[in-house]
């Protein structure tokens, strides 16, 4: 089945550095890669949506300078968190939509558990 | 818009029971809809989805859901629940005619009993 690879799982950083999450669909090519943010016990909020080779669309509320997004490639979207801060420390998730169309699905990757210290 | 409400945000059952963990959904147009469970610190697994085709879905893990259009739900159901079932299980929706993301309920923490 479809993978989505993503890395690190955890990381931890001090505050006011920069930390990228990056995220490769393995077998399949992944037109739109979704970026998701979520807090502990609660649901997957939205951040961004990219499609390859163009700008990613932010959700409102969502600075799109702290949360750098990059599609440059089908396989490769890369999300860097600029500047973090404790406020950042959350569970990032990023998922992938199958190009061959939306009855494929959408595949998740594993998570990363960003700490801001 | 399309909207997803899990009813029940912690359900518990004795292990060998049966599993339902409810879900309605709102869209204006024939929606596609997801289940997917989530394991502590881990990404979201696909348990089953509903692309319009067959209306009882089969998933993984002896997981199945019903869509009823009729009530606006797609239930998901597991005849006898099993220890490892424990985790957060997430309803979720999306419009096929769009290239929208998914839409997703609040979650589910399905607590196994021994």
């Amino acid at each position: 089945g479809a993978v989505v690879s993503q890395h690190p799982s955890w990381v931890i950083c001090k505050s006011g550095t920069s930390v990228k999450i990056e995220c490769r669909s393995l077998d399949f090519q992944a037109t739109t890669m979704f970026w998701y943010r979520q807090f502990p016990k609660q649901s997957l909020m939205l951040m961004a949506t990219s499609n390859e080779g163009s700008k990613a669309t932010y959700e409102q509320g969502v600075e799109k300078d702290k949360f750098l997004i990059n599609h440059a490639s089908l396989t490769l979207s890369t999300l860097t968190v600029t500047s973090a801060h404790p406020e950042d420390s959350s569970f990032y998730i990023c998922s992938a939509r199958d190009g061959r169309g939306l009855g494929y699905g959408y595949t998740f990757g594993s998570g990363t558990r960003l700490t801001v210290v | 818009a399309q909207s997803v409400t899990q009813l029940g945000s912690h359900v518990s059952v004795s292990e060998g029971a049966l599993v339902l963990l409810r879900c309605n959904y709102s869209s204006s147009v024939p929606p596609y809809l997801f289940w997917y469970v989530q394991y502590p610190n881990q990404g979201l697994q696909l348990l089953l989805k509903y692309t319009s085709a067959a209306t009882l879905v089969k998933g993984i893990n002896g997981f199945e859901a019903e869509f009823k259009k009729s009530e606006t739900s797609f239930h998901l159901t597991k005849p006898s629940a099993h220890m490892s079932d424990a985790a957060e299980y997430f309803c979720a929706v999306s419009d096929p005619g769009s290239a929208r993301q998914l839409t997703f309920g609040s979650g589910t923490q399905l607590t196994v009993l021994p």
